[in-house]
């Protein structure tokens, strides 16, 4: 059975930093691109970022671009998001999704306040 | 970027009645390949999205027969042929043809009457 388990959000300030991260089990994940994807409460899904295979081929929402960086432990089977410069519109619930979105993690939210 | 437009945003519906949902691209999401990369996503109150639907009318593993997906080019369609409780939620259409970005639909609400 897929199974994604996100962790690593909190509460954090403007400007500071959070690394998310996603523990992957039941299927081989090296074999498989990566994503994550994002929804602020009480709207709609959006795209953040991609990770391939090969872990030289990552892609980003222009949204986050330049403040946030993806990667992968194939080795821990853990997928990463590392978060900087956060910004209170970063607000919202991170959801790990495997490649073509068919197997999503439960999320974990990301609150930016003061 | 592809902007996916969804219609409606809200849809009321009686139990055992039919439903549908549009999807429309703002440009063709036929890839090179002669693939659709279109997908259908579910998501009931406080659940994770699920996936329903790859490639415009491929149903994933425990999806209900009721559910239909058609269409081609621009234009695209969830049906559900007779509603159940179960199918309440936000539908979202989301394309995978030209990434990145991948872009989602402003997603429909399906509530029951």
């Amino acid at each position: 059975e897929v199974q994604l388990l996100e962790s690593g959000g909190g509460l954090v300030q403007p400007g500071g930093s959070l690394r998310l991260s996603c523990a992957a089990s039941g299927f081989i994940f090296s074999d498989y691109a990566m994503s994550w994807v994002r929804q602020a409460p009480g709207k709609g899904l959006e795209w953040v970022s991609t990770i391939r295979v090969s872990a030289g081929s990552t892609y980003y929402a222009n949204s986050v671009k330049g403040r946030f960086t993806i990667s992968r432990d194939n080795s821990r089977n853990t997928l990463y998001l590392q978060m900087n410069s956060l910004r209170a519109e970063d607000t919202a619930l991170y959801y790990c999704t495997t490649q073509n979105f068919d197997y999503w993690g439960l999320g974990t939210l990301v609150t930016v306040s003061s | 970027d592809v902007v996916m437009t969804q219609s409606p945003l809200s849809l009321p519906v009686t139990l055992g009645q039919p439903a549908s949902i549009s999807c429309k691209s703002s440009q063709s999401l036929v890839y090179s390949n002669g693939d659709t990369y279109l997908y259908w996503l579910h998501q009931r109150p406080g659940q994770s999205p699920r996936r329903l639907m790859s490639k415009v009318s491929n149903r994933d593993s425990g999806v209900p027969d009721r559910f239909n997906g058609s269409g081609s080019g621009t234009d695209f369609t969830l049906k559900i042929s007779r509603v159940e409780a179960e199918d309440v939620g936000v539908y979202y259409c989301m394309q995978g043809t030209h990434w990145p970005p991948y872009t989602f639909g402003q997603g429909t609400k399906l509530e029951i009457k």
